[in-house]
Parts: C-alpha cells; structure tokens; sequence
C-alpha cells in the first residue's frame, strides 16, 4: 500500500476556477503534512504546511483530517501560473514521503 | 533567500562507471538529504545525513550508494557502477532541524543523471 496517494489528474480548468485537491495518507502516525508544488523538471517547492485547524495563504487554503487521513488543497481564483504538478507530502518518524503528485493546467 | 546549490545540473555517464553528485546545503541547516525522481514517477527518499552520519536510508539505497560531507559546506552522493535504471533526477535537501513536527524541506535545483 502506497504511503501516499494523490488522483493524478491532469485537471484542466478555465481562468479564475476554483479547485480542489485530494490526499490520503495510510499511516495513522504520520505527523506533518505540505503540499509542495514542481514545475516540469524542477525541483519541488513548499507551498504550505497543513495544520489540523487548517490555514489559509492567499488564494490556497489546506485542511487535514486525522479520522480519515485525508489532506486537502483549494486554490482559488486560479492563474496560469497555478500550472504544475501539486504533490502532497507527509512526514513520519522524520521521512517525508511524496505523494505521485495531481496536475493542474489552468488554461486562458 | 538561501538556497541548495547543486552540480552538475545534468550528468551523462557509461553505464559501469562511478559518478559524484555535489550539493551546499544551506549553510544553518543540521539535516541533509537525497531523493530521486524517475522521469514521470514521484519523488523517493534515499537517504539522511546529520551530525556526519546516515540517520535513514531506504531500500533504494543499497552499497551502489555512499553519501559524504567531506567539509563543513558540500554534500556528496557517490554511485559506484552506475546502472541505466540509475537514471533520474536527484535532489539534494536540506532542513535547519528536526525538533518540530513541521520541519520545512528546501530542495536543490538538481542534477539529471543519464545513465548510457
């Protein structure tokens, strides 16, 4: 069973759309949680760390439910610069291990 | 903004032969580490380094594999024989501690190996 699983798109959506990404996790130990964002063979780059209140930077906001193990990301109001492959990455005992990552293409 | 420089940026190399990748972590940061991506595939953990030693390593990271800081600024993965399935991008990481939960990776820019 994978540590980590993500829908790998693509999800291809208009100019100022709307949306949603899904994670879920299998260990129920995991710790920490980010969504981290890679553009096409680039290094991956933190987009937020996911608190259990949830928390919101700008247009993307993260929630994470423990009883489901579940993490979420909403991007908002969406730009062609959206466009890249959004991972969900999860830390255990201090490995942080990567989800497949979802595509996003936000299209004019 | 610091940041994980890594060289070369790209690699190619005969299959059989040992190859070093370089990385300067950023220079307040206790905790190193290296992943790969195969083209198209997610990003895996090899392996951990604090305090001059391996703290973790997965199965990925066989004998092939050594890592060294062999000076207070660079950070060396060796891969003795490469193999072609060796290919990939590798990322060198860094982390200023682990005493918090939401300890932040940052990410060197890479190197693609291309194994021949």
């Amino acid at each position: 069973r994978k540590e980590v699983e993500q829908d790998p798109g693509p999800f291809n959506v208009p100019e100022g759309a709307t949306v949603a990404f899904n994670c879920t996790y299998s260990n129920s130990a995991s710790q920490s949680f980010f969504w981290y964002r890679q553009d096409c063979r680039k290094e991956p780059k933190l987009l937020m760390s996911v608190y259990s209140s949830g928390n919101e930077d700008g247009r993307f906001t993260a929630q994470l439910n423990r009883a489901s193990q579940y993490i979420s990301l909403l991007i908002r109001d969406s730009k062609l610069s959206d466009s890249a492959t959004y991972l969900c990455v999860v830390n255990l005992f201090n490995k942080f291990y990567f989800g497949s990552g979802t595509k996003l293409n936000v299209k004019p | 903004e610091p940041e994980v420089t890594q060289t070369p940026s790209h690699q190619v190399t005969q299959m059989g032969q040992e190859v070093i990748l370089r990385c300067v972590p950023i220079s307040n940061h206790l905790y190193f580490y290296w992943y790969r991506q195969i083209l198209g595939q997610k990003v895996e953990f090899l392996v951990s380094f604090y305090n001059n030693e391996i703290s973790e390593k997965s199965e990925i990271f066989d004998d092939q594999f050594s890592v060294e800081r062999p000076d207070g600024s660079n950070f060396t993965l060796k891969i003795r024989s490469t193999k072609l399935e060796d290919s990939a991008m590798y990322f060198c990481a860094s982390s200023e501690k682990r005493d918090t939960v939401y300890e932040k990776l940052f990410f060197g820019s890479g190197t693609q190996l291309s194994v021949l």
